[in-house]
Parts: C-alpha cells; sequence; structure tokens
C-alpha cells in the first residue's frame, strides 16, 4: 500500500533562516506530487505541484520554491523565510490526472 | 479556471441531528468532485467522490452527497450526526487555472457536533 510522509512535524525557524521541508511517498512510481498551505477559515491554497521529476510548476509568486530530485520526494523551500511563511503546509499525491489525492500529515511552520 | 464555494464556514449541531453541508463549483465541464474530511490532530482524508454514474455516492461513516449538474453543486449529507463527526469539511473540485492535475478546494465547513 501507499504511504506518503512529510517531516518535520513541527518547525520553528527566525525570520530570515532558510526553509527545507520534505514529502516521500512509498508505494507508488510516478505520482503527481503537490504542496498545498492551509490557513484557517481559508482552505487549502495550492502552492506547487509536480508531474515528474524536475518538472515543477507554481501556483503563486512567493518566497518559496519547490523541486523533486527523485521521482518520489518532493522538497518545499527558501532561502530566507518571512513571517507570513507561517503556517501549516501539507503535501499530497495523486496517481494520474483527476484522481483523488492522498494527504500526507502536515508540518508546522512557524515563523518567529 | 474553476472555483469551488462552500456556504457555511461554521455548522454546529446537536447529535441526532441532520447534516447537510453546501457546496457550488463553477466550472461546467466534464466533473469529478470530491469531499475530504480533517479530523482533529489527523490527515485530511477523501470522505467521497463523483466521478460519473449515479448522482447520489456515498462514502465512510454513513454520509452521502448528491450532485446536482443543473446547479453546479455537490451538497454533503448525513441523516444523523454523531460526537465523532466533529471536523473540517472540504468540497473539492478539478480543474482549476486551466489544468486537470490540480484539485481546487473550498474554504471549508467546521462541523461542531455537541453530544
Amino acid at each position: 500500500s501507499q504511504t506518503i510522509h512529510q517531516w518535520p512535524a513541527t518547525l520553528v525557524q527566525p525570520v530570515g533562516s532558510p526553509l527545507s521541508l520534505e514529502c516521500t511517498v512509498e508505494g507508488t512510481s510516478n505520482p503527481n506530487l503537490y504542496w498545498y498551505r492551509q490557513a484557517a477559515g481559508r482552505g487549502l491554497q495550492l502552492l506547487f505541484y509536480s508531474v515528474g521529476i524536475g518538472q515543477i510548476s507554481s501556483e503563486v509568486p512567493q518566497n518559496l520554491s519547490a523541486s523533486r530530485p527523485q521521482d518520489r520526494q518532493f522538497i518545499l523551500s527558501s532561502k530566507k523565510l518571512l513571517l507570513s511563511d507561517s503556517g501549516f503546509y501539507l503535501c499530497a499525491w495523486d496517481p494520474g490526472s483527476a484522481y483523488e489525492q492522498y494527504f500526507g500529515p502536515g508540518t508546522r511552520l512557524t515563523v518567529t | 479556471a474553476q472555483s469551488v464555494s462552500q456556504h457555511n464556514h461554521h455548522v454546529i449541531l446537536s447529535e441526532a441531528a441532520s447534516l447537510e453541508l453546501g457546496c457550488n463549483y463553477s466550472y461546467g465541464g466534464t466533473v469529478n468532485l470530491f469531499w475530504y474530511v480533517q479530523y482533529p490532530g489527523q490527515h485530511l482524508q477523501l470522505l467521497l467522490k463523483y466521478f460519473s454514474g449515479d448522482p447520489l455516492v456515498k462514502g465512510i461513516k454513513g454520509f452521502e452527497a448528491e450532485f446536482i449538474k443543473s446547479k453546479f453543486s455537490f451538497n454533503l449529507r448525513k441523516p444523523s450526526v454523531q460526537w465523532s463527526d466533529t471536523a473540517e469539511y472540504f468540497c473539492a473540485a478539478p480543474g482549476g487555472g486551466g489544468s486537470n492535475y490540480k484539485l481546487t478546494f473550498g474554504k471549508g465547513t467546521l462541523l461542531t457536533v455537541n453530544p
């Protein structure tokens, strides 16, 4: 069966520090991968998605970037965090177009 | 681009009350629709989905949803809620921004069920 992992679970970082959040999927190959940010009362905002290694699409201009160095690995990064980057970050995958997505446990990021 | 609207931000019910959460989508082409649920402290998980066929779909834990194409709606229902249904519920549809790879989510409805 497929599983999705995210780490760390929680993170507290000072403003201006770098960020690296990792997501890995097991038990499938060539998944579509997604990064979302969830804010209370605002639903899920899609940040990035990837349909293959090295293929990244960005949804909103922001201080973050994403990379997919391996088939089942998706990384969310920032060179310098802003206070506004605080939030709950979710990684998700699906096996192909228009299929339901499966979500990881999320990372709670607090920028101080 | 697809947009998804959930009409209720916070719904408070007593146990055994009936539930209906509204969801409307904007894109009228081939539509796949989803309801996700996030229980306190747990992963976001799929509650039910509609791809085609019978417009009344049944999901886990006694939930169902009805796809009404003419109304662009996919409302979630449960005849009798339980305290354990307390959670946040998200409606979603693909097709945001011209791509079927992406899901567009509504802003969510927080359901509180009082014992």
